[in-house]
């Protein structure tokens, strides 16, 4: 399995700032994921970023709102950016495991309330 | 849309068998099905996947039945550190964008003293 972390663990942000989330994976991979999940709610997939081109969003969600940078193949950041109250949320980052049957290893999230 | 179809809660006493289904009746043939759970606070664990056989692993067990349009992971033990939210997901297996992680509401398990 993936070690991963994440930075910062939570955040109180205010309305129109950004703020960027940094992962960290302890060993190379492929791709990586940013997921969001509401209070209360499951996890939904924002983007798949692969190092070395532009990262891929899911239905909803824009590269203007949310900026992923992928510089090698154990780092990605996701910023979150003009925030408004609906963006709290907690944010977590994902791998696929090494043993390649898809399965995947997620970060422990960030915690972020916009006030 | 989740493929996957979970009851939304379940209690278990501690000690015993929890036994928690799925439904995934449109479930196309190149596609395995994954559990994970998510402990409170914490990002989801990878428990277990399969494709149409019975699989076992130190943490559970999950039996497909025959025609894979359900499937059940079973704790055999149940512990208190066991409470969790527990998400069937089916996929595409290997690497890649075609095999994101679609995540519906999941079963949340209280397993009771």
């Amino acid at each position: 399995s993936a070690v991963i972390s994440q930075k910062p663990s939570r955040d109180i942000c205010q309305r129109g700032t950004s703020l960027t989330i940094q992962c960290q994976v302890d060993s190379q991979v492929t791709m990586m994921f940013w997921y969001r999940q509401q209070p209360g709610q499951s996890l939904t997939l924002i983007a798949t970023a692969n190092q070395g081109s532009e990262a891929t969003y899911e239905s909803g969600f824009v590269i203007d709102k949310f900026p992923i940078s992928r510089p090698n193949l154990t780092f990605s950041t996701l910023t979150v950016s003009n925030m408004s109250p609906e963006d709290s949320s907690i944010y977590l980052c994902s791998v696929e495991g090494v043993a390649g049957v898809g399965e995947q290893y997620f970060g422990p999230g960030t915690r972020l309330t916009v006030t | 849309d989740a493929k996957t179809t979970q009851p939304p809660s379940m209690d278990c006493a501690e000690g015993r068998a929890a036994n928690l289904p799925c439904n995934h009746s449109t479930i196309s043939g190149n596609e395995y099905v994954y559990w994970y759970r998510q402990i409170h606070s914490q990002g989801p664990q990878y428990i277990i996947h399969g494709l149409k056989n019975n699989e076992t692993n130190e943490m559970a067990s999950l039996i497909i039945t025959e025609d894979r349009k359900s499937s059940t992971l079973i704790l055999p033990h149940a512990t208190l550190r066991d409470t969790a939210v527990y998400y069937c997901i089916v996929r595409v297996a290997g690497s890649g964008n075609t095999g994101k992680l679609i995540f519906g509401q999941g079963t949340t398990l209280q397993v009771k003293p």
